[in-house]
């Protein structure tokens, strides 16, 4: 079993959409957890962090954490096209010592105008 | 500009052909590693380097060196490529490691056949 688990999709939504995005996890011990966008042919860039549990809201992006659950959500409202990429989540034990990111295999979002 | 820069971007070769994938970095920042994006696999680490002179494998090391002999430079290794090792391969930096923001290169995509 895969410390973390993504949907691969591809998640097709009409432009103006709400979009779900989620990852399950295993390890206990996760405490900070981000989304990362990656666009085709170019690097994942980091879009959001949260610590430990509850909510965190940039613009339209939402980010929840359900430590109980194991469980991790990216909400985007009024999706657009150009939110058209892949969403990586991942996550990291904490920001003592070494504690190296672990990734989902990422979703792959289309958003069509 | 912050940024991460790999090169080359795309890189054809042959089997048992050496080949170095350079990675440079302008934020000072200690740690380094390098990651393979597979499709269904996600990003997968190769190698880590938690500061100059200091380096340790990852999840996915064989068939692949790394050096770090200045803070900036961290270039992947590939002494005799195999077909296996066709991939998108990403350098990525933080400020230490476990930070939630890594900074990723723009990738290299390796074809050995």
């Amino acid at each position: 079993q895969k410390e973390v688990e993504q949907d691969p999709g591809p998640l097709s939504v009409p432009e103006g959409a709400i979009v779900s995005l989620n990852c399950t996890y295993s390890n206990s011990a996760f405490q900070y957890f981000m989304w990362y966008r990656q666009y085709s042919r170019k690097g994942p860039e980091l879009l959001m962090y949260t610590y430990s549990s509850g909510n965190k809201e940039d613009g339209r992006f939402t980010a929840q954490v359900d430590k109980s659950s194991k469980y991790i959500s990216l909400f985007i409202r009024d999706s657009q096209p150009s939110d058209s990429a892949t969403y990586l989540c991942a996550m990291s034990a904490g920001n003592t010592g070494f504690q190296k990111l672990v990734f989902g295999t990422g979703t792959r979002l289309l958003v069509s105008p | 500009e912050a940024q991460v820069t790999q090169n080359p971007r795309y890189l054809i070769t042959v089997t048992g052909k050496k080949l170095t994938v350079t990675c440079s970095q302008n934020m000072n920042h200690e740690y380094m590693s390098w990651y393979r994006q597979d499709p269904g696999l996600g990003l997968r680490q190769i190698y880590y380097s938690m500061n100059v002179e200091v380096t340790d494998k990852g999840d996915v090391p064989e068939g692949y060196k790394v050096s770090r002999k200045e803070k900036r430079n961290f270039p992947l290794i590939l002494e005799s490529p195999s077909p296996n090792q066709t991939s998108l391969y990403f350098c990525a930096s933080s400020l230490w490691t476990g930070d939630t923001e890594a900074f990723f290169g723009q990738g290299t995509r390796l074809t050995v056949v």
